[in-house]
Parts: C-alpha cells; sequence; structure tokens
C-alpha cells in the first residue's frame, strides 16, 4: 500500500484481557518496527523484523508481549493479560533496508485504552 | 549501543524567531540522522535528514547541521510559524548487524510558536 496501515485505531479492553494489534507495512520494506508512546512521552522501542533474520525482541517490557511477523509482510504485536499501564498508543514503522539506512514510515498507530 | 540526548525538552519561541533543537549521540560509527516531527494525535514523520558525509542541509526553512567530532547535530527552523508547533524528535542510525540498522530516538522537544 501507499503508507503503513495499523488497525484497529483505538482499542478499548478490559484489565486481564489479550489484544492484537495489526500492522501492514509498505510492500516492499524489508524492515518493521513497533514502538510504544504513552501519553506526552517518546518512543519506546519494543521490537524489530529485518527479512530473515531472528527479530530482535529487546525492548519487550515483559512476556505478557510478543509479535510475530508473517510471510515478511503483516506484523501481529499480542499483549496477553493486558494491564492499566499497557495504555499508550502503540506504533508500528517500516524501512526499506539496504546499504545504508532510510527514515522509518510510521503508522497512525493503535490507541490501547485498558480499563 | 547508542545513547542519544536531546535539549530542550521544551521550547517556545515567538511567531517569526528562529527555533534550534540540539542532539549528542555516543556512537562514532553512526552515520544517518534524521529528524521526525509528530503534532498532535498525529504520526511522527519525518521532515529531514543528514549522512555523515556532509555537514549541513536546507530544506526551505528547516536545516540541519552536523558534528561529527563532537557527536552532536541541530535542527535548525527560520521564521517559525504557529504550525511548527509540534514534537520533534531526532534520531541516529546503528548499525545493529548483518545488514540492519535501526534508529536510536532522543526523548523528543515540544515546540510552541506563540503567534
Amino acid at each position: 500500500g501507499a503508507g503503513v496501515s495499523q488497525s484497529p485505531s483505538n482499542k478499548v479492553t478490559e484489565k486481564g484481557k489479550d489484544v492484537e494489534l495489526r500492522c501492514d507495512p509498505i510492500s516492499g520494506h524489508t524492515a518493521l518496527y513497533w514502538y510504544r508512546q504513552s501519553l506526552g512521552q517518546g518512543l519506546e522501542f519494543l521490537i524489530y523484523f529485518q527479512g530473515n533474520s531472528a527479530p530482535d525482541k529487546s525492548g519487550l517490557p515483559s512476556d505478557r508481549f510478543s509479535a510475530e511477523r508473517t510471510g515478511g509482510s503483516v506484523s501481529t504485536l499480542t499483549i496477553q493479560r493486558t494491564q492499566q499501564e499497557d495504555s499508550a498508543v502503540y506504533l508500528c514503522a517500516s524501512s526499506l533496508e539496504g546499504t545504508g539506512h532510510y527514515g522509518y514510515t510510521f503508522g497512525s498507530g493503535t490507541r490501547l485504552t485498558v480499563v | 549501543g547508542e545513547n542519544v540526548e536531546q535539549h530542550p525538552s521544551t521550547l517556545s519561541v515567538q511567531e517569526g524567531d528562529s527555533a534550534v533543537i540540539k542532539c549528542t549521540y555516543s556512537d562514532s560509527a553512526s552515520n544517518y540522522f534524521p529528524w521526525y516531527k509528530q503534532e498532535l494525535g498525529k504520526r511522527p514523520q519525518l521532515i529531514i535528514d543528514i549522512r555523515s558525509n556532509v555537514g549541513e542541509k536546507k530544506d526551505q526553512r528547516i536545516a540541519v547541521t552536523l558534528n561529527k567530532t563532537a557527536k552532536h547535530f541541530s535542527l535548525h527552523i527560520t521564521e517559525t510559524q504557529p504550525e511548527d508547533s509540534a514534537v520533534y524528535f531526532c534520531a541516529a542510525s546503528e548499525y545493529s548487524g548483518a545488514g540492519s540498522y535501526q534508529l536510536t530516538f532522543g526523548k523528543g522537544t515540544k515546540l510552541s510558536v506563540i503567534p
């Protein structure tokens, strides 16, 4: 597609429920990133996928968080047993990797509210 | 790993004045430095970037300078307008091996342009 698509745009869930957030990157972009942004805060790195390499999961805050990327395209971020502190905007970004670095293109994010 | 410090965290300027945001980085191997603008409730968007083989880049009212020796780079906005009000993030690219690059972001600067 023309841009990075994320769904849903908004998600309200009850504490303890599981949620799945979806990211559809720009076609041909081999790198995909997930970030979390709490209200008024910066960009917290969560996980990074690059081609067929093992993902860099170093930013995941707990084992309740996991992500997968199927077929090198669409990615799903799953949060199990959600807690109120998980409330934030979850941003996905993709990038064209090559011999050097290129800027990220961000999606519009999923605003997650845990009540 | 890379560490990026960004200052100031908030900045208020009168319309028409200039604004300068500064960032420092720790990894001398970093070679790509983008800047993102995030308007309230919207996604971060790339506004300008610079690579390590140049010292300055301009695009209309915005410019970025890079001092590799001192490991710092700056964003300059001239003739500021109310629509420049946003949060600005700097970033530095870190090579993480196997053709993979990741951006490390600063914590952001909230710029307010007062009409």
